[in-house]
């Protein structure tokens, strides 16, 4: 089945304490992003990969890291979290093709205190 | 740089009844415009898109129609189900000259749809 796994889909973090969330695609996508939802903001984007080795940031990069070291795998990185950054994380993956729609991950909820 | 607005939610209706949620953009290029649907504990899940002035997208009894003079799509559905209840974005992708794009999605804030029997 073609998707896009994150994991884990709960984190309970205390600030400052490094953490990854992975993301993992098996359709063979070029183009890997994640975005945040927060309420009344919508979807903003992080970081994304237009391919391997090849990363830049979003809208919204502060507080973030991540890598593209092979095509599947796209992890988040929070090399020191805080409060602002508790909210729900998306992956998501798409061909390189303008009219061709995003696939997400089902999210992870994060909370840090 | 690129914009989507959506009409304020929530929008709570009762079966049968006709759907609107507006969707406007803001956009320097050709953009597509896409709506997603996000089910309660999942991700978001492409619904319909367009990828140009006057296409009409539709699935699921769901229909958009681009309007580039009003840059306007908005999202309608005939008879909803107590199933539609869901948030919903309008998003819209930009296309470059060439017909090229690196594909970000720009979302709009998304409108919480109740349902109810």
């Amino acid at each position: 089945e073609a998707q896009v796994t994150q994991n884990p889909r709960y984190l309970i973090t205390v600030t400052g304490k490094k953490l990854t969330v992975t993301c993992s695609q098996n359709m063979n996508h070029e183009y890997m992003s994640w975005y945040r939802q927060d309420p009344g903001l919508g979807l903003r984007q992080i970081y994304y990969s237009m391919n391997v080795e090849v990363t830049d940031k979003g809208d919204v990069p502060e507080g973030y890291k991540v890598s593209r070291k092979e095509k599947r795998n796209f992890p988040l990185i929070l090399e020191s979290p805080s409060p602002n950054q508790t909210s729900l994380y998306f992956c998501a993956s798409k061909v390189m093709t303008y009219n061709s729609p995003l696939h997400f991950g089902n999210g992870t909820r994060l909370t840090v205190t | 740089g690129n914009s989507v607005t959506q009409m304020e939610g929530p929008v709570t209706l009762s079966e049968e009844a006709f759907l609107t949620i507006n969707c406007t953009y803001t956009a320097t290029g050709y953009p597509s415009l896409f709506w997603y649907v996000q089910y309660p504990g999942e991700g978001l899940q492409l619904l319909l898109k367009a990828t140009k002035a006057d296409d009409k997208g539709s699935n699921k009894g769901f229909e958009a129609t681009y309007r580039k003079e009003t840059t306007s799509f908005h999202l309608e559905k005939g008879s909803v189900q107590v199933s539609d209840s869901a948030v919903y974005f309008c998003a819209l992708s930009e296309v470059y000259a060439g017909g090229t794009s690196y594909g970000k999605l720009t979302f709009g804030q998304g409108t919480i749809l109740t349902v109810h029997p």
